[in-house]
């Protein structure tokens, strides 16, 4: 597809779980940024990869959260020990030089 | 620290009417100001942005104007439609750090 895809687009987990989140961004886009939105909120950054360079991690919110690129391209956001405020929608972002970012349609976490 | 302030919260605007969202930072490292439109269940679209070289820049309906003295920037929406009811989303970036942080959001409502 054209666009960033991100899977699964719902994800419910019992308290306590580990989950994984998939991003596939645009072919080509040397930057991907992983944001949260809380219902009715704006969007926190979390993680931001640039090429080959050293992640930015500094809007992770707990060691529970932790995030890979794998091969420039795919990207995993795992989140270990889910709670109850890990609730959110969680966004990926891919972005060429140009620093104009694309989002992906979301995965809609909620755990109970 | 809110690194971008956005206002107001909610607009309700006429159909045919301008619509002015604004928004105000405080670090002058920022170097790229862009505009997001997100729909419900949807993830955000990038809509316009400026760099700080010009004061203002237009495309179609859509406006933003860049006061640098007062960093300060807004977005207007010219002959507002019903189509475009949606939260919008100001963001900020520097070269140094280019994760992008938004702004609160806010809610348009434009009335048939």
């Amino acid at each position: 597809g054209a666009g960033v895809s991100q899977s699964p687009s719902n994800k419910v987990t019992e308290k306590g779980k580990d989950v994984e989140l998939r991003c596939d961004p645009i072919s080509g886009h040397t930057a991907l940024y992983w944001y949260r939105q809380s219902l009715g909120q704006g969007l926190e950054f979390l993680i931001y990869f640039q090429g080959n360079s050293a992640p930015d991690k500094s809007g992770l919110p707990s060691d529970r959260f932790s995030a890979e690129r794998t091969g420039g391209s795919v990207s995993t956001l795992t989140i270990q020990r889910t709670q109850q405020e890990d609730s959110a929608v969680y966004l990926c972002a891919s972005s060429p030089r140009s620093r104009e970012a694309f989002f992906g349609q979301g995965t809609r976490l909620t755990v109970v | 620290q809110q690194q971008v302030k956005q206002s107001p919260q909610s607009l309700i605007v006429q159909k045919g009417g301008i619509s002015i969202i604004n928004c105000a930072y405080e670090n002058t490292a920022f170097d790229y100001f862009p505009w997001y439109q997100q729909f419900p269940g949807k993830g955000p679209a990038l809509l316009i942005a400026i760099r700080p070289d010009v004061s203002e820049k237009k495309e179609g309906r859509f406006t933003i104007s860049f006061n640098k003295s007062a960093k300060q920037f807004s977005l207007h929406i010219m002959d507002s439609q019903p189509g475009d009811s949606a939260t919008y989303f100001c963001a900020v970036s520097s070269g140094s750090a280019r994760q992008l942080t938004f702004g609160s959001g806010t809610q348009l409502t434009v009335l048939p």
